[in-house]
């Protein structure tokens, strides 16, 4: 069965530094990956996606992702945050022939000014 | 509509009530999944639906959960005899999907269950 880990609970940044939140998964077929953001009282909205290709895909608002099939990773990065991007984040992992979309436990970001 | 729409956004009952949640997908979309949303915790899968079947139900916690889906498009999760550690934001989300393949899921914003 798949599963994600977002090893980081509760993350806090300044605005305009750089933000990188963690993401492992477990899938034995090769995954589907995702990032949903969550805003508060909002639902979930994706960030990016990645199927197969290049290994470093670009979202929306500025952010990327770059899947490692070495470490089993699928780290987000932004490289400037803005206080907007104060929100929750969900990797979420699936497949083909998988219709299940399996999330992790979320990353909390708080933007500083 | 343009989005998942989910009703009601708010519900307040006493413990032992029956709760019916709403979803209503994004139109021509064949696939509606139900997950949900606890304190501190991920999203926890309850049921799928391809069109009118729910091929799994694996998610629901217990017998007291049953979800329906008709002509396709809205569905609905019933929670009988409401206990209160069912409180949680319920998620229904829909894709385009077919063949059972992982696709873009799009979510509504939530029925927030408060049972007291």
């Amino acid at each position: 069965a798949q599963s994600v880990t977002q090893p980081d609970i509760h993350i806090t940044v300044s605005e305009g530094a750089s933000l990188e939140l963690r993401c492992n998964y477990s899938y034995g077929a090769t995954p589907y990956l995702f990032w949903y953001v969550q805003s508060p009282g909002q639902g979930l909205q994706l960030l990016l996606k990645y199927f197969s290709g290049d290994t470093l895909v670009q979202g929306i608002k500025g952010f990327e992702a770059e899947f490692k099939r070495s470490q089993s990773s699928f780290n987000l990065r932004k490289p400037s945050v803005h206080w907007s991007d104060a929100a929750e984040y969900f990797c979420a992992v699936g497949a083909m022939n998988d219709y299940k979309l399996s999330f992790g436990a979320g990353t909390t970001v708080t933007v500083r000014a | 509509g343009a989005g998942v729409s989910q009703s009601p956004s708010n519900k307040v009952t006493e413990k032992g009530k029956d709760v019916e949640l709403r979803c209503d997908p994004i139109s021509g979309h064949t696939a509606l999944y139900w997950y949900r949303q606890s304190l501190g915790q991920g999203l926890e899968f309850l049921i799928y639906f391809q069109g009118n079947s729910a091929p799994d139900k694996s998610g629901l916690p217990s017998d007291r959960f049953s979800a329906e889906r008709t002509g396709g498009s809205v569905s609905t999760l019933t929670i009988q005899r409401t206990q209160q550690e069912d409180s949680a934001v319920y998620l229904c989300a829909s894709s385009s999907q077919r063949g059972g393949n992982t696709g873009e899921l799009f979510f509504g914003e939530g029925s927030r269950l408060t049972v007291l």
